[in-house]
């Protein structure tokens, strides 16, 4: 079945470090790929998507390429900021198969300042 | 515009009872998709209603189950509780499902405690 991996965390980063947070997928159709994020005690967002290959997703200084020839989907920043400490997770969604949103378990990312 | 509501935010229950949690999608929103999120698994699918009708089921036993009501709201209950029922039940509603933008717009959860 469709499944997603990421990187276990916690990642912990200064400010202004460079972020990467590994994504990859297993998938029967032609899934769309998403990143979410999850800020302390509220509900997940949707932060970045991308719907075919070769597609880049960006919002607020994340961008992430969706790479069918090696089924990932990595999350980067070039300069992270306290504020971006939060959960974050690799989804997909099959639209030919079952359409249901797959997460990942989440990666845990702590800024220090 | 309002986003997505749960209720009850926090809830303890013990070994045996049942509970039932709600959730209010946004406005003009069918669709509404429930998680539950544990450490250790992390966000697990649990069922999708659009328009009063289950779409889509995830692998959880028959104590779990949901409907959804005319005017979007929905429900999940969970019977006789285990203690590994205890996590974040995450609600989630879209326009038209996920087979539209698959953008999902998410409440804060219902943390269930599980004695």
């Amino acid at each position: 079945g469709n499944s997603v991996t990421q990187m276990e965390g916690p990642v912990t980063l200064s400010e202004e470090a460079f972020l990467t947070i590994n994504c990859t997928y297993t998938a029967t159709g032609y899934p769309s790929l998403f990143w979410y994020v999850q800020y302390p005690g509220e509900g997940l967002q949707l932060l970045l998507k991308a719907t075919k290959a070769d597609d880049k997703g960006s919002n607020k200084g994340f961008e992430a390429t969706y790479r069918k020839e090696t089924t990932s989907f990595h999350l980067e920043k070039g300069s992270v900021q306290v504020s971006d400490s939060a959960v974050y997770f690799c989804a997909l969604s099959d639209r030919v198969r079952d359409d249901k949103i797959i997460f990942g378990k989440g990666t845990r990312l702590h800024i220090l300042p | 515009k309002a986003g997505v509501t749960q209720t009850p935010r926090y809830l303890i229950k013990t070994r045996g009872q049942q509970v039932t949690l709600s959730c209010s999608p946004i406005s003009g929103h069918r669709s509404v998709s429930w998680y539950q999120q544990t450490p250790g698994q992390g966000l697990q699918f649990l069922f999708e209603y659009f328009s009063e009708t289950q779409r889509n089921k995830g692998n959880f036993p028959g104590r779990f189950s949901g409907r959804q009501f005319s005017n979007s709201r929905s429900e999940m209950n969970v019977s006789t509780l285990e203690l590994g029922d205890s996590a974040l039940y995450l609600c989630a509603s879209s326009l038209a499902g996920t087979r539209s933008t698959g953008e999902l717009f998410f409440g804060e959860g219902s943390r269930l405690t599980v004695l």
